[in-house]
């Protein structure tokens, strides 16, 4: 099954404890995105990645990093959370050569305390 | 800035009427668009996407484009009380890599029995 799996699905966390939040896709896609969602604030884009070893930032980009070694995998990593930084976060992805169609993740809640 | 307007709603309806969300989009350069329906808590699954002129029907759902009024509308006919979601509104636009989506914040429809 054609799919984005991202882990952990929750998490509560303290601030500065580091975490990672980890995202794979099996369809090969090229493109791989995060994304937060806060209330009246829509999805907002963290980092983006257009292929491996290539990553650009979003629109929110401070407080977090990524990296892209493998085609399949997009690690979301917040090195010392804050409170701000609790939110709904979604990864994605699309494959060059389609509809541009973004694929999500299930989403990870995460709690800052 | 490159941005998507939606009315955030929320837009009541009720069941068995049409509900009509509306977007508009910044850059003329614009060239593939996409509406998503995201439950409460859940992760953004595509509706449609249409990327000429016109109108795009799939079953109870109708994607119109105007790219000349850079305006993007979904109509929902017969809606039902499960159509009760947020609808965002997503726009690659000119530029953008394949998935790149701006995304609107979303419009509220509450369909009501």
């Amino acid at each position: 099954e054609a799919q984005v799996t991202q882990n952990p699905r929750y998490l509560i966390t303290v601030t500065g404890k580091k975490l990672t939040v980890t995202c794979s896709q099996n369809m090969n896609h090229e493109y791989m995105s995060w994304y937060r969602q806060d209330p009246g604030l829509g999805l907002r884009q963290i980092y983006y990645s257009m292929n491996v070893e290539v990553t650009d930032k979003g629109d929110v980009p401070e407080g977090y990093k990524v990296s892209r070694k493998e085609k399949r995998n997009f690690p979301l990593i917040l090195e010392s959370p804050s409170p701000n930084q609790t939110s709904l976060y979604f990864c994605a992805s699309a494959g060059q050569g389609t509809t541009g169609e973004l694929f999500f993740g299930e989403g990870s809640r995460l709690t800052v305390l | 800035q490159k941005e998507v307007e939606q009315n955030s709603g929320p837009l009541s309806v009720p069941e068995g009427a049409i509900a009509s969300l509306n977007c508009t989009y910044s850059d003329r350069g614009s060239q593939s668009f996409f509406w998503y329906r995201q439950y409460s808590g859940k992760s953004p699954e595509l509706i449609m996407f249409i990327y000429s002129n016109g109108d795009k029907e799939d079953g109870r759902f109708t994607a119109q484009l105007n790219k000349a009024s850079q305006y993007v509308s979904l109509l929902i006919r017969d809606s039902q009380p499960s159509d009760s979601a947020t609808y965002l509104c997503a726009v690659n636009m000119s530029g953008g890599s394949q998935g790149n989506l701006i995304f609107g914040k979303g419009t509220k429809l509450s369909v009501k029995p």
